[in-house]
């Protein structure tokens, strides 16, 4: 199947810098990317939707301006983070669709954890 | 609504069969999935099933669906300690043109062995 990589794996951080998480779909191009939050227990919640060459598309209840979307090239989104906070802990994960069949491929999840 | 539902603990002896159930709530899915996560881990999509079938069986794992009821399960033979996980049944939702996938709450399977 398809792969999607992300990177960081986790990160520390302390309250109030910025991170920045990389999702890659190494071996298909993905003009649409989305990034999922899961908190420890919980269901995985849909934040926002990457497209490639436009302004990401963001769930209600979720800040664009805290969560910054950049769908920089056809295999790559980017997500930051910024000025983070201890409640922003949380177990980031990326998918993309292929278009051959839709089917959702997951990235591995970048756990972040704000000091 | 977008509320996909499942039970939230199952748990088997090892050697058993394991069902885990879900409603989902869009009748115009075009088909339904199966994801696994292991502890600390990413999602692992274990199958899925179009929804122009009854049934799909995939070595251990079968898929039955009923879509008047819009009730999905997932049948697992020998359930092995290896199984043990975090199984969420998950829809996509057409939305602006976009291809979402809605998550169920996921089940926690334990295997006992």
């Amino acid at each position: 199947g398809a792969v999607v990589s992300q990177h960081p794996s986790w990160v520390i951080c302390k309250s109030g810098t910025s991170v920045k998480i990389e999702c890659r779909s190494l071996d298909f191009q993905a003009t649409t990317m989305f990034w999922y939050r899961q908190f420890p227990k919980q269901s995985l919640m849909l934040m926002a939707t990457s497209n490639e060459g436009s302004k990401a598309t963001y769930e209600q209840g979720v800040e664009k301006d805290k969560f910054l979307i950049n769908h920089a090239s056809l295999t790559l989104s980017t997500l930051t983070v910024t000025s983070a906070h201890p409640e922003d802990s949380s177990f980031y994960i990326c998918s993309a669709p292929t278009t051959a069949d839709e089917t959702q491929y997951f990235g591995p999840g970048t756990r972040l954890l704000v000091l | 609504g977008e509320d996909v539902e499942q039970s939230l603990f199952l748990s088997v002896r090892e050697g058993d069969s394991s069902v885990i159930n879900c409603t989902y709530t869009d009748s115009s899915s075009t088909y339904l999935y199966w994801y696994k996560q292991e502890p600390g881990a990413g999602l692992q999509l274990l199958t899925y099933i179009f929804s122009n079938m009854d049934m799909k069986q995939d070595q251990r794992l079968t898929v039955l669906l009923n879509k008047k009821d819009k009730h999905l399960s997932l049948r697992i033979a020998d359930t092995q300690t290896g199984d043990s996980a975090i199984y969420f049944c998950a829809e996509p939702i057409y939305s602006g043109g976009y291809q979402k996938v809605t998550f169920g709450t996921g089940t926690k399977l334990q295997v006992i062995p």
